[in-house]
């Protein structure tokens, strides 16, 4: 149980471009969901919170309007990057908390990232 | 604000050795901390969660600690083995999950 799957695995856009990466929840239901963003050789920073039915919470930093989240059902969220450009090229990765599936209150399930290229 | 440490950055040990990762954090008021497994390119894979009222984890030929007011967490894995090459992430979940900077281990047949 408490899987979390993403897509694309992988995208190459041009810059200048938007680009939408989706986050699901396949067996539970996810109130809350998490997109971080990974560069190479680093380790994971949180960019938002994502709640269902309201407004993201961006961490400080973020430009929010550079990085569009809709989570719009219990299952999804949407990460969309808009005029991308090279510098945000990247591994972003999404998580949900599980709740009754998880061992822990607070243990968050991961996706399998998404490599976004911007040339 | 929270601040996760991870020490050795990378370490290299033939087959069969045991490995010590460290992670150390700042703020002891968490709810669990997790340790991550990350080959290249790919997602995480958790590996084990310690809940805040306990003190230690096993799965196999992993076992981690964790010493909440010594801000420390160890995650051992006895006789290692090539597979076990990859980078190992431990972090620590408070209002928010925060990680360190990871271990890569390489371990060479």
């Amino acid at each position: 149980g408490a899987v979390v799957s993403q897509h694309p695995s992988w995208v190459i856009c041009k810059s200048g471009t938007s680009v939408k990466i989706e986050c699901r929840s396949l067996d539970f239901q996810a109130t809350t969901m998490f997109w971080y963003r990974q560069f190479p050789k680093q380790s994971l920073m949180l960019m938002a919170t994502s709640n269902e039915g309201s407004k993201a919470t961006y961490e400080q930093g973020v430009e929010k309007d550079k990085f569009l989240i809709n989570h719009a059902s219990l299952t999804l969220s949407t990460l969309t990057v808009t005029s991308a450009h090279p510098e945000d090229s990247s591994f972003y990765i999404c998580s949900a908390y599980a709740g009754g599936l998880a061992r822990s209150s607070y243990e968050q399930y991961f996706g399998p990232g998404t490599r976004l290229t911007v040339t | 604000k929270q601040e996760v440490t991870q020490i050795p950055a990378a370490l290299s040990v033939p087959e069969g050795e045991n490995l010590v990762l460290n992670c150390s954090f700042t703020d002891s008021a968490i709810y669990n901390l997790q340790w991550f497994r990350q080959d290249p390119g790919k997602g995480l894979t958790s590996l084990l969660l310690i809940q805040s009222s306990q003190r230690e984890q096993t799965s196999g030929r992993l076992n981690a600690s964790l010493d909440k007011s010594s801000g420390r967490s160890t995650l051992y894995i006895a006789a290692s083995q090539p597979g076990d090459s990859a980078t190992y992430l431990c972090a620590a979940a408070g209002n928010k999950l925060t990680f360190g900077g990871g271990t890569r281990v390489l371990v060479k047949p």
